[in-house]
Order: structure tokens, then C-alpha cells, then sequence
């Protein structure tokens, strides 16, 4: 069975410019995170999508955005790049939303690698 | 609020040497606690967890006892390998719509020698 998948695995833009990444979460599953992870900053939660709609979102600016499909995928859009930007940017899907089941997993994908020159 | 606190890295130890790694949390309710595991280059991997109190979690020689009275969920192993070296993450997470998320810990990079 495929695991979460993210595209691109790395993407270099420049500072203004704006940034697509996308996640295809486990089949069957509906829930996906977002989690941003900077240098030495450990991860840092983003956004919670869970069927179709956003759920929750971390402390972060409105530039950062994001939607669920249909399909359950997901996509993560940064507008108006900062070089702080740079990250490892990775997604996790669950069956049910993490806080709905005790114990419920979250599977992480591989990530995106985001920098920002 | 809601946190994991975890002991700084980086951790360097010989190959075959016993591994703890310090993990405690704060939270508001009754946490699913969780080790995860991040090999270079790659993203997370569930490494174990534990949903309820004295639980203990294992997986791969790695143990983690869940200890409400002391808030912790420290990871063991007694003998570890080179191929053990990663950055390992302490997580919680909690039932509720709006703490609908993982909270981890900042990781701790473990480095094995031969």
C-alpha cells in the first residue's frame, strides 16, 4: 500500500514569489497535516484539513494557505515568500482526525524541501 | 498549555551502549503519547506509542513506559546499533476537535559510533 506522498520533494523560489506543495495522503484516509519543520526549530504545526474543510491552523501568517480535495489530497500554498521560509515542509494523513480516537496514528510523507533565495 | 519537553542533543554513544532518551509533558487532559523517528533525509516514522497510563510502547528494542504520576515517557534501548542513529521526536496528542494536532517535542539527534 502507497504511504503519504508529497511533491516536489525540492523546490527552490525566490523571495516574493509564491510556492505549491501537494500531499497525497494514505488511500482511505481523511485527515492531513501540515507541520513545518525549520532548522533547530523542531516542527511546528500548520494546518489541519479533515473532509474537504480546515479544521485548525498553527501560529502562522495568512500567506500561509491550503485546501482539500475531493480526493483527500491536499495542497499547501506560501504567497509572498520570506527567505525564513526555508524548510522542511511535511504532511501526515490519519484515518480519523488525530483527537477523535485515542491513539490514532498520523503517517508522515518524505517532505518538501522549500528554499527560499 | 500544552508541551513536550526533551532532552537536548546531540547524544553520542559507542555502538552496543544503553540509550535513554528523557521525554515529559504537559497537558491539559489525558494524552496518547508517541516516539518517532527521523532518519537522514527522511521524513517521520512511528517508532512506538502508548494510549494510557503504565502502557508501555516497543518496537525495534525500543521501549517507552507511559508514567502519568511523573508525566514522563523516557526512551530506552539496551543495546544500540549504528544503524540507530537519527533524530528521535517525543509527542502528544490529545482528543478534542480544536487540539486536533500532534504536538512534538524539539528532537533529540542521536549519533552511534562503531
Amino acid at each position: 500500500e502507497a504511504g503519504v506522498t508529497q511533491s516536489p520533494t525540492h523546490l527552490i523560489k525566490t523571495r516574493g514569489q509564491q510556492a505549491t506543495l501537494r500531499c497525497s495522503p494514505i488511500s482511505g484516509h481523511t485527515s492531513v497535516y501540515w507541520y513545518q519543520q525549520a532548522l533547530g526549530l523542531g516542527l511546528q504545526f500548520l494546518l489541519w484539513y479533515d473532509e474537504g474543510e480546515e479544521r485548525n491552523r498553527g501560529n502562522f501568517p495568512p500567506r500561509f494557505s491550503g485546501r482539500q480535495f475531493p480526493n483527500y489530497s491536499s495542497e499547501l500554498n506560501v504567497n509572498a515568500l520570506e527567505l525564513e521560509d526555508s524548510a522542511l515542509y511535511l504532511c501526515a494523513s490519519s484515518l480519523v482526525g488525530i483527537g477523535q480516537a485515542r491513539g490514532s496514528e498520523a503517517f508522515f510523507g518524505q517532505g518538501t524541501r522549500l528554499t527560499v533565495v | 498549555g500544552n508541551s513536550v519537553t526533551q532532552m537536548e542533543g546531540p547524544v553520542t554513544l559507542s555502538e552496543e551502549a544503553f540509550l535513554t532518551i528523557n521525554c515529559t509533558y504537559t497537558a491539559t487532559g489525558y494524552p496518547s503519547l508517541f516516539w518517532y523517528v527521523q532518519y537522514p533525509g527522511e521524513g517521520l516514522q512511528l517508532l512506538l506509542k502508548a494510549t494510557k497510563a503504565d502502557d508501555k510502547g516497543s518496537n525495534k528494542g525500543f521501549e517507552a513506559t507511559y508514567r502519568k504520576e511523573t508525566t514522563s515517557f523516557h526512551l530506552e534501548k539496551g543495546s544500540v546499533q549504528v544503524s540507530d542513529s537519527a533524530v528521535y521526536f517525543c509527542a502528544l496528542s490529545l482528543r478534542g476537535n480544536r487540539d486536533d494536532k500532534i504536538i512534538f517535542g524539539k528532537g533529540t539527534r542521536l549519533h552511534i559510533l562503531p
